[in-house]
């Protein structure tokens, strides 16, 4: 079963907004990672959060976490349409072999 | 390779058909795993291998999955008698190890439709 929620479930935003998704989780976690998926395509990673960080950029990524709260956020700043895809916070819950839990996902559409 | 390679890409069986799917993962991953995604759904667990080893099986939705890795390389998942319930995206994925801040790295799926 899935690990926890992500909101919103769909997002549509213009090109050159931000945009910001959320995730939580149930369990105490290891670490938190952000997957991408484009339509019909396999998951590529993205960014990866321990348990004991707070925040970490990637390029246009920032990513938060609060472990006292069980959440994350993804925020992907000046999108492009090119961003439009399904994106799915994954943990790997602490004392397990790496074995990876999704969300749901959020589908994000950015329009040109 | 480069990448984790999962064939065949697409497969329609008919229902009651066995179907195997293979992965190929990244050279010296000792790390492999099975996930399921349904349509509109995050990807499921279904199982783990290190090496040769299967060390967590307890994502298999039922005794008609199964999933070897005899020379701790290449992978294959077997469903047998498919069932409609059974169409989704089958992904594989590997990792350097079992420590759990590895990059997890997957496949492009297999996509399976049982008519």
């Amino acid at each position: 079963s899935q690990q926890g929620e992500e909101d919103p479930q769909a997002l549509s935003i213009q090109e050159g907004e931000n945009a910001t998704m959320n995730c939580s989780y149930k369990t105490s976690i290891n670490n938190l990672q952000w997957y991408r998926q484009n339509s019909g395509r396999g998951l590529v990673h993205l960014i990866l959060i321990r348990s004991n960080e707070r925040e970490k950029h990637s390029g246009r990524l920032r990513v938060t976490l609060d472990t006292s709260k069980k959440s994350s956020s993804l925020l992907i700043t000046a999108s492009r349409a090119a961003d439009t895809a399904s994106y799915f916070c994954a943990t790997v819950v602490s004392g397990n072999t790496g074995k990876l839990i999704f969300g749901q996902g959020t589908t994000l559409q950015v329009k040109p | 390779g480069a990448g984790v390679s999962q064939s065949p890409r697409y497969k329609v069986a008919k229902r009651g058909q066995d179907v195997a799917l293979r992965c190929d993962p990244i050279s010296g991953h000792v790390s492999l795993f099975w996930y399921q995604q349904a349509l509109g759904q995050g990807p499921e667990f279904l199982t783990y291998f290190q090496n040769e080893a299967q060390l967590d099986k307890s994502g298999l939705p039922s005794d008609r999955f199964f999933a070897e890795r005899p020379e701790g390389s290449v992978s294959t998942l077997k469903i047998q008698r498919t069932q409609q319930e059974d169409s989704a995206v089958y992904l594989c994925a590997s990792s350097l190890g079992w420590n759990s801040g590895n990059t997890i790295y997957f496949g492009e799926g297999s996509w399976l439709t049982v008519v």
